[in-house]
């Protein structure tokens, strides 16, 4: 069965760079989309984009001049760089796989705060 | 960008009694159409893909139907444990989208 398990600072400082990782474990990370997804307390989901194993990217354009993500495929990981937050970026974030029947797989979710 | 609208915002059902959930798309989406459900403090989960499919180990009770900007799903006879919001999101665009939620409350 495959896990995701998000890891990262759980505060970040506006206007600085929020950064994740996510681990996937009981299945190889190769030949999937992974995807970050986030959710504001009490709000609905947001995809933030995905990454496929060969590197290529989509992102949100709502978000795009922001996000950054990479794949390293010898760790099973995947990770998640937004730039320039602010305290609309606080929410819980969510690793996840993509497959063509929608969001097969979710983490568990880590709660990011952009405070000072 | 394709908007996902579902309705109710909230509903509230007997358990043992049928629920009824839709989801509107503002474009076609054929039928690439998924449900998750989402309990407190839980990451969301696939119930239904497709637009009628359930996912695996879904209950026989939950099902969906649907196709193009209309999509409904049903929860036979509602369990305890059914209490919770519900999501629509279609992946017929490279950019998925997400309704609001539907929130399933007891009555």
């Amino acid at each position: 069965q495959v896990q995701l398990q998000e890891s990262g600072p759980g505060l970040v400082k506006p206007s600085e760079t929020l950064s994740l990782t996510c681990t996937v474990s009981g299945g190889s990370i190769s030949s999937y989309y992974w995807s970050w997804i986030r959710q504001p307390a009490g709000k609905g989901l947001e995809w933030i984009g995905r990454i496929y194993t060969s590197g290529s990217t989509n992102y949100n354009p709502s978000l795009k001049s922001r996000v950054t993500m990479s794949v390293d495929t010898s760790k099973n990981q995947f990770s998640l760089k937004l730039s320039s937050v602010t305290a609309a970026d606080t929410a819980v974030y969510y690793c996840a796989r993509e497959g063509f029947i929608g969001v097969e797989y979710w983490g568990q979710g880590t709660l990011v705060t952009v405070s000072s | 960008e394709i908007v996902m609208t579902q309705s109710p915002a909230t509903l509230s059902v007997s358990p043992g009694e049928r629920a009824t959930l839709s989801c509107r798309a503002s474009q076609s989406v054929s039928s690439n159409l998924a449900w998750y459900q989402q309990k407190p403090g839980q990451a969301p989960r696939l119930l239904i893909y497709g637009a009628s499919t359930r996912a695996t180990g879904i209950p026989a009770r939950f099902s969906g139907s649907g196709s193009g900007t209309e999509f409904t799903l049903t929860i036979s006879s509602l369990q305890s444990e059914d209490f919770a919001v519900y999501y629509c999101q279609q992946y017929n665009n490279w950019r998925i989208t997400f309704g609001q939620g539907t929130r399933l409350e007891i009555k």
